[in-house]
């Protein structure tokens, strides 16, 4: 049973700490996605990659975020330094963007900055 | 900025009885998809409608699309406790290469 998993699912740290958040995608998909869902914003899409080169990254705050993609296997979201505001539900989301873009997500991980 | 908007934001209605979602949209796509959102979980894909299509049914789900509108619907007919969650529509624009755009969502609450 193929299923996009992401870790931490949980994680609470204090303003200005590092955080990594960790997406393994469904093997043999060639896109990914990281998204951002609050209450007040709903969901946003952050940023994505396809065959692990970042298509569009618009959606993150350039100066603390990154998004990565070491290997086909591994996406990584970070944030550096932390803040209160930063206080969502992160998703993680894979597809294979040639099967009219139906999109798998992760369970997500909740994010508390303090 | 968000393609898809869900109308109405919340509905609540009894277990068994229809529940109706629309959404509507800007752009030309290719298709448009809903997913649905349990609490505390990941959106999950539910049925996909190809722009060239104005009905399809999966189960107890019932998708129209009109393109001339430019509105979609999403009908769960005889409903259950169990589908209390949030639905959302996502479209798939025909300019290539962009990725789906998510509305906002409508929560269903399915009351025994």
């Amino acid at each position: 049973d193929a299923r996009v998993t992401q870790t931490p699912r949980h994680k609470v740290t204090e303003m200005g700490q590092e955080v990594t958040m960790r997406c393994q995608p469904i093997l043999g998909h060639n896109t990914v996605f990281w998204y951002r869902q609050t209450m007040m914003q709903g969901l946003e899409l952050l940023a994505y990659f396809r065959n692990r080169a970042p298509l569009d990254d618009s959606g993150m705050p350039k100066d603390r975020f990154s998004a990565e993609m070491p290997d086909a296997t591994l996406a990584t979201l970070k944030i550096q330094p932390s803040e209160p505001r930063d206080s969502a539900v992160y998703f993680c989301a894979s597809g294979e963007w040639d099967r009219e873009n139906e999109q798998f997500f992760g369970p997500g991980t909740r994010l508390t900055v303090l | 900025s968000q393609q898809g908007e869900e109308d109405p934001q919340a509905l609540s209605i009894q277990e068994g009885e229809n529940a109706t979602m629309n959404c509507s949209y800007k752009t030309s796509i290719n298709n448009l998809q809903w997913y649905r959102q349990n609490s505390g979980r990941g959106l999950v894909h539910l049925i996909l409608i190809r722009s060239n299509e104005r009905e399809k049914h999966s189960g107890r789900l019932r998708v129209t699309l009109d393109t001339s509108k430019k509105s979609s619907s999403l009908l769960i007919t005889a409903s259950r406790a169990a589908d209390t969650a949030s639905y959302f529509c996502a479209t798939d624009s025909n300019s290539g290469n962009t990725p789906l755009v998510f509305g906002k969502g409508t929560r269903l609450s399915v009351i025994a």
